[in-house]
């Protein structure tokens, strides 16, 4: 029954390793989105894809690579973590733009 | 970037309550939309207005929209100790649901 689906929920790895999210949507939406929340509970856009494709790229280190395979999932990968990276990662997807976004709980990662 | 900010940052208050909350923004907007925050947990979607609205409600929810003064309220009324969350309003302003979000609110509803 979830809507908007992360895998790991909590992801501890060292500095210098690669890792990836995965986020699938049962919606049937064709928007997705990555976002970023800090410590402080900002939480700012990375990438968002229509249809598979790429229509957001925010000022993000190309460390971090979107991917979506289908427009039911939209993963992230992450290359050479820095400790900067640390955050909760949020999945989220809506049906067109100007509507409501659906969001999962998010990947907690750390860095060691 | 545009961002929404919220105003006041904290609010405690008693069951039963109301809670206002208010954010400002600084450019013309296609609509702004209010978000709630559990602990622990992703957003989820409160209630979107749009530029051309002034007023929306949803239960126990009340949003309000001034765009000449670029400023949005939520008022949630009667509060229960489950609405204990943050709460984030979020501008749309290129029409392309690129989110603009604020700081957030954290209400703490003491029963």
């Amino acid at each position: 029954d979830t809507a908007v689906s992360q895998t790991p929920k909590y992801l501890v790895t060292q500095m210098g390793n690669d890792k990836s999210i995965k986020c699938e949507q049962n919606l049937g939406h064709d928007t997705m989105y990555w976002y970023k929340q800090d410590s402080k509970k900002f939480l700012k856009i990375m990438f968002s894809y229509n249809n598979k494709e790429l229509i957001i790229n925010e000022t993000v280190p190309n460390r971090f690579s979107p991917k979506s395979p289908d427009k039911a999932h939209l993963n992230l990968h992450i290359n050479s973590l820095e400790l900067g990276d640390s955050a909760v990662y949020f999945c989220a997807s809506s049906q067109d733009s100007g509507r409501a976004q659906h969001f999962g709980d998010g990947t907690r990662l750390s860095i060691l | 970037s545009q961002q929404g900010e919220e105003d006041p940052q904290a609010l405690s208050i008693q069951e039963g309550e109301n809670a206002t909350m208010n954010c400002s923004y600084k450019t013309s907007i296609n609509n702004l939309q209010w978000y709630r925050q559990n602990s622990g947990r992703g957003l989820v979607h409160l209630i979107l207005i749009r530029s051309n609205e002034r007023e929306k409600h949803s239960g126990r929810l009340r949003v309000t929209l001034d765009t000449s003064k670029k400023s949005s309220s939520l008022l949630i009324t009667a509060s229960r100790a489950a609405d204990t969350a943050s709460y984030f309003c979020a501008t749309d302003f290129y029409g392309n649901n690129r989110l603009a979000f604020g700081k957030g609110n954290q209400v703490v509803v003491i029963p």
